[in-house]
């Protein structure tokens, strides 16, 4: 089945330093994927989505500027958290909508902690 | 985007017990997914539901979606202790919104 590769797993950083978060298909080809953060015991809420090719699209409140997404090949799209503080620690996945097999498929996660 | 409402936020029961999480939208959708996310997991997709009064099953999964196309419904027969997790509902055009959520703990 489609698989989506998310990477780190976790990562630990110090306030004000930017982290990146990959995500790639493995198996197909994905023009559109999309960003969710969830904090503990909380529904993902849909950060953007990247689209191949071109600027990605923001959802109401999430800072252009500060969550970096920078989608340069069909199987990979990268999520950029620019000088994080503690507040932007979360779990943030990735996920792709594989066509034909319904539904979207998730990355593994990242956990960030700002520390 | 997309507002999809779920009850309940919690529930236990005991193993063996059946379970029902229900999502309710004030808009029609187009159609519905059902997403489980394992403690520490990601969400994996279960099922997609389009039709209208559309039911599908899944071993001792049933997910229903309502006539007006702005409800539905995961009812889970027996459960079991591999059935713990938090079950979403999700809908959306062009991405996908995901609904509040029902944790489910299962008591062995």
């Amino acid at each position: 089945g489609a698989v989506v590769s998310q990477h780190p797993s976790w990562v630990i950083c110090k306030s004000g330093t930017s982290v990146k978060i990959e995500c790639r298909s493995l198996d197909f080809q994905a023009t559109t994927m999309f960003w969710y953060r969830q904090f503990p015991k909380q529904s993902l809420m849909l950060m953007a989505t990247s689209n191949e090719g071109s600027k990605a699209t923001y959802e109401q409140g999430v800072e252009k500027d500060k969550f970096l997404i920078n989608h340069a090949s069909l199987t990979l799209s990268t999520l950029t958290v620019t000088s994080a503080h503690p507040e932007d620690s979360s779990f943030y996945i990735c996920s792709a909508q594989t066509t034909g097999l319904g539904g979207y498929t998730f990355g593994s996660g990242t956990r960030l902690t700002v520390v | 985007g997309q507002q999809v409402m779920q009850i309940p936020q919690y529930q236990h029961v005991q193993e063996g017990e059946d379970f029902t999480t229900y999502c309710n939208s004030s808009t029609t959708l187009s159609n519905i997914q059902w997403y489980k996310q394992r403690p520490g997991g990601h969400p994996v997709f279960l099922i997609q539901l389009v039709k209208s009064g559309e039911v599908k099953k899944q071993k001792r999964l049933t997910f229903q979606f309502g006539e007006a196309k702005k409800n539905s419904s995961l009812h889970i027969t027996a459960t079991q202790t591999t059935d713990v997790g938090t079950y979403f509902c999700a809908a959306g055009a062009n991405n996908l919104f995901f609904g509040t959520g029902t944790r489910l703990t299962v008591i062995p």
